[in-house]
């Protein structure tokens, strides 16, 4: 099955720093990569996804990049604010089937 | 918005004891998930659910796990023997094909 690894576990930024989760995965057939954020106590809450076409999508502050040659793809979350704390989760999906996640990112902005 | 609901928020069990958790999806999705997730731990899969059957479960969902849609709009979770180690958070999630997850505020299992 698919196995989706995510680095760092835990980073802290300055506010107004940029900040970048990078993820992998195994299976070629995946073709979906959303990024969720977990707020604590919270559900999973997607904040931007990326399909296999598409190579970079930008939302405001928030990108995502893909290069399905190497399988990684990466969460990049500018000029950063205390808000923007979270924990931050990768997944990888094939249409129609689960999910997989990676073991999340504790993302700490320090005003 | 529609958003998918779980309910119980908080449930309570003695171990050894059979708890359900139920959950509605959005109404035109027409897959299902439950995951769990460990205090601090990442989000584990444990069963997808389409056209009224398992499609994928994990290694977690073992004997002591089954999941029904029994009347087209609720999507249950049962533990038959609650463990300790079954002590996590469950959320249910559901989608249209290829798609986000739209996920539950999930239900906080304890079991004592």
């Amino acid at each position: 099955g698919e196995n989706v690894e995510q680095h760092p576990s835990t980073l802290s930024v300055q506010e107004g720093d940029s900040a970048v989760i990078k993820c992998t995965y195994s299976d070629s057939a995946s073709n979906y990569f959303p990024w969720y954020k977990q707020e604590l106590g919270k559900r999973p809450q997607l904040i931007i996804d990326i399909r296999s076409n598409v190579g970079e999508k930008k939302d405001q502050r928030i990108a995502v990049t893909l290069n399905k040659t190497a399988k990684h793809f990466s969460l990049h979350i500018t000029e950063t604010q205390p808000e923007d704390s979270a924990v931050y989760f990768c997944a990888a999906s094939i249409p129609g089937n689960q999910f997989y996640f990676g073991t999340g990112t504790s993302l700490t902005v320090i005003p | 918005e529609p958003e998918v609901t779980q309910t119980p928020s908080h449930q309570v069990t003695q171990m050894g004891q059979e708890v359900i958790l139920r959950c509605v999806p959005i109404s035109n999705h027409l897959y299902f998930y439950w995951y769990r997730q460990i205090l601090g731990q990442k989000v584990e899969f444990l069963v997808s659910f389409y056209n009224n059957e398992i499609s994928e479960k994990s290694e977690i969902f073992d004997d002591q796990f089954s999941v029904e849609r029994p009347d087209g709009s609720n999507f249950t979770l049962k533990i038959r023997s609650t463990k300790l180690e079954d002590s996590a958070m469950y959320f249910c999630a559901s989608t249209v094909e290829y798609a986000e997850a739209f996920f539950g505020q999930g239900t906080r299992l304890t079991v004592v």
